[in-house]
């Protein structure tokens, strides 16, 4: 079975300052894909960021980037000029098989 | 373009009872989930749908059944329910293949308890 490991149950931020939040996974597979999703108090998923593993290229979505390494299996995300709105809980995922497998989580504030 | 939508949004339950969540997709995609979520458990998966007249369990499948209706339709049902079955269930399909890097979409959520 694929697992994802998230080591931070919470992490704190100042506005417009940048934050990492860490994700491990273990896949045998050779071709998956990796995600981070937000969810805020309302519970909604949304989608933040997805990687391909073919990929070698880091995915980037405007104030939001990962740092993917394959061999080391890790997939960070990195938050730059963090915003009140960022405040949220947020799940790596992989997709190795037949559906999303989530880490615990990580829960985000974010201090003025 | 509605997207995943379940209902209810809530419901509260008598231990015993039991209950069917609804889920439908207008996406056309061919896989759907039933996941639930704890506090301090991430999602964890209960049924999968791969396809129409497909269902398999996933992780914690105890204490449900599930329906695959149609492509569109992916029922999650609770024939005796249980106060462990407290929880938030999400249903969510999925894009599948390389172009469309095999997103999921989540519905938004029906928060279930059981007294």
């Amino acid at each position: 079975a694929q697992t994802v490991t998230q080591s931070q149950p919470e992490m704190s931020v100042q506005e417009a300052e940048t934050v990492t939040l860490s994700c491990t996974y273990d896949t045998s597979e050779s071709d998956y894909y990796l995600f981070w999703y937000k969810q805020p108090p309302s519970r909604q998923m949304i989608l933040v960021i997805r990687q391909e593993a073919y990929k070698q290229q880091n995915a980037t979505e405007n104030r939001f980037s990962v740092n993917f390494q394959k061999a080391a299996k890790s997939f960070s995300l990195k938050i730059s000029d963090s915003q009140l709105g960022d405040a949220a809980m947020y799940f790596c995922a992989s997709i190795p098989g037949y559906a999303l497998n989530f880490g615990k989580g990580t829960s985000l504030l974010v201090t003025p | 373009n509605a997207g995943v939508t379940q209902t209810p949004k809530f419901q509260v339950l008598k231990t015993g009872q039991s209950m069917t969540l609804q889920c439908a997709q207008d996406m056309n995609h061919n896989s759907m989930y039933w996941y639930r979520q704890d506090p301090g458990m991430g999602l964890r998966l209960i049924y999968y749908s791969a396809s129409e007249g497909t269902t398999d369990k996933g992780e914690v499948p105890n204490g449900y059944n599930v329906s695959r209706l149609n492509k569109r339709e992916f029922s999650l049902r609770l024939e005796s329910a249980a106060p462990s079955q407290t929880s938030v269930y999400f249903c969510a399909s999925i894009l599948q293949g390389e172009s469309a890097g095999n997103t999921t979409y989540f519905g938004e959520g029906s928060w279930l308890t059981v007294v």
